[in-house]
């Protein structure tokens, strides 16, 4: 069964360090996503992607992150000078056009910022 | 008001017992509605979408009502291996971001 694929699945960086999680979502999937989860909160929406461009985001999605797909499988998030509240779980999650709109995680990315 | 709600549990029951979870939510234009597990650590993992005629699959029932912004998971004779956090996911619309509510711990014992 295909499944979303995220590396690296633990990061440890220093305050101020540009930072990039990556995922490569399911292979027919149209539709990408980024959730962060901190830890012992709930998963919040950061980010969704669609043809080539952001579609919609968060008010956590400042200008410190941006998204992208270099080269139509993987899916990126960069943060630019990241914070010690950037610590958190990192979700991607994909949907194929025309499903029941099921979305589907990667196993996480936890970011440490020290 | 939270946009989903839901209690936070813990629930602690025996093995075999039956339990409910309830979620609300705040948007009336919200259009799906999902039940996802979440083990310590780990990714949310889908359970089951919910319709308003109720689904079912196996020992799980889901159930909507629109008109109560209202939804709901029954478990039938839990396993150990239930033991996990429920979250109440609420499809926003648009381009389909997900909406999480915080969570219903469950711990089922021998």
């Amino acid at each position: 069964e295909p499944e979303v694929t995220q590396t690296p699945s633990h990061q440890v960086t220093q305050m101020g360090q540009e930072v990039i999680l990556r995922c490569v979502p399911i292979s027919n999937h149209l539709y990408f996503y980024w959730y962060r989860q901190i830890l012992g909160q709930k998963v919040e929406f950061l980010v969704s992607f669609y043809n080539n461009e952001i579609s919609e985001k968060s008010e956590i999605f400042d200008d410190q992150f941006s998204v992208e797909r270099p080269d139509g499988s993987n899916f990126t998030l960069k943060i630019r000078s990241t914070k010690l509240e950037d610590s958190a779980m990192y979700f991607c999650a994909s949907i194929r056009q025309g499903d029941t709109y099921e979305q589907y995680f990667g196993p996480g990315t936890r970011l440490t910022v020290t | 008001r939270k946009e989903v709600e839901q209690d936070p549990g813990p629930f602690n029951v025996p093995e075999g017992a039956t339990v409910a979870f309830n979620c609300t939510y705040s948007n009336s234009a919200s259009q799906s509605f999902f039940w996802y597990r979440q083990d310590c650590r780990k990714e949310p993992k889908l359970l089951m979408s919910v319709y308003s005629s109720g689904n079912e699959d196996g020992r799980f029932t889901a159930q909507l009502n629109r008109a109560s912004q209202y939804i709901s998971l029954l478990i039938r004779d839990s396993k150990l291996s239930d033991s996990a956090t429920y979250l109440c996911v609420v499809n926003a619309g648009g381009y389909n971001k997900l909406i999480f509510g915080a969570g219903t711990r469950l711990a089922v014992h021998p």
